[in-house]
């Protein structure tokens, strides 16, 4: 079993619903990690928490330290918001990142 | 420009070649990571260097792997006799310090015939 995994693999939405992202991780950790990553292959980094909730413009993550659980919402999507989210942990010490199999999000017009 | 770069973008080589790529971190980020990734999957780590000093490599990193960091500015990720398994995506990252996020390069895409 994966330390990170997240659902769905896949999402396809119309423009404008909300999306709702998952991650559930198994082990013990220093920090959170929400990235986006565009075709191509750049992956930039949407968030980082440890607890509680971040919103950034249209993005918000919330995380559930007890539940070992953390959720990655967009409001209002729209096509540019396509992309693989990718969920990853850090554990203290060296905080390599380990990854999820991310979700490939699609947004129709 | 002021973020990561990797160079080259792509590698095409043959099986049994060596190749090489590079990574520019942000210039005062102390750390750099290496991470692999393979289609439809998430990356994983290869090695992690703070400054010069190469900290911890993966299992994933066989003997044909070398990386270095010297003078803790550049690094360079050295694949001896390449495999067809060794195609990927390779990744690399630095960040500040403990607890800071880490920022990403556009990657090398490696393609081995």
């Amino acid at each position: 079993k994966n330390e990170v995994e997240q659902s769905p693999q896949n999402l396809t939405a119309q423009e404008g619903e909300f999306i709702t992202i998952n991650c559930s991780y198994s082990v013990g950790i220093s920090a959170l990690h929400w990235l986006q990553q565009h075709p191509g292959g750049g992956i930039v980094s949407l968030f980082m928490l440890s607890s509680g909730k971040k919103k950034h413009g249209r993005l918000i993550a919330t995380i559930n330290i007890q539940e070992k659980h953390s959720s990655l919402h967009i409001t209002a999507s729209h096509p540019r918001d396509s992309a693989v989210y990718i969920c990853a942990v850090t554990r203290g010490g060296n905080e390599k990142l380990t990854f999820g199999t991310g979700t490939r999000l699609t947004i129709i017009p | 420009d002021t973020g990561v770069s990797q160079d080259p973008r792509h590698k095409i080589t043959k099986r049994g070649q060596n190749v090489t790529f590079r990574c520019d971190p942000i210039s005062e980020h102390n750390r750099l990571y290496w991470y692999r990734q393979t289609l439809g999957q998430g990356p994983e780590f290869l090695t992690y260097f703070q400054n010069e000093a190469q900290l911890e490599k993966s299992r994933l990193l066989s003997d044909r792997f070398s990386a270095e960091r010297p003078k803790g500015s550049f690094s360079t990720l050295e694949i001896q006799r390449t495999e067809q398994g060794d195609s990927a995506m390779y990744l690399c990252a630095s960040s500040l310090a403990r607890r800071y996020e880490q920022f990403f390069g556009p990657g090398t895409r490696l393609t081995v015939l």
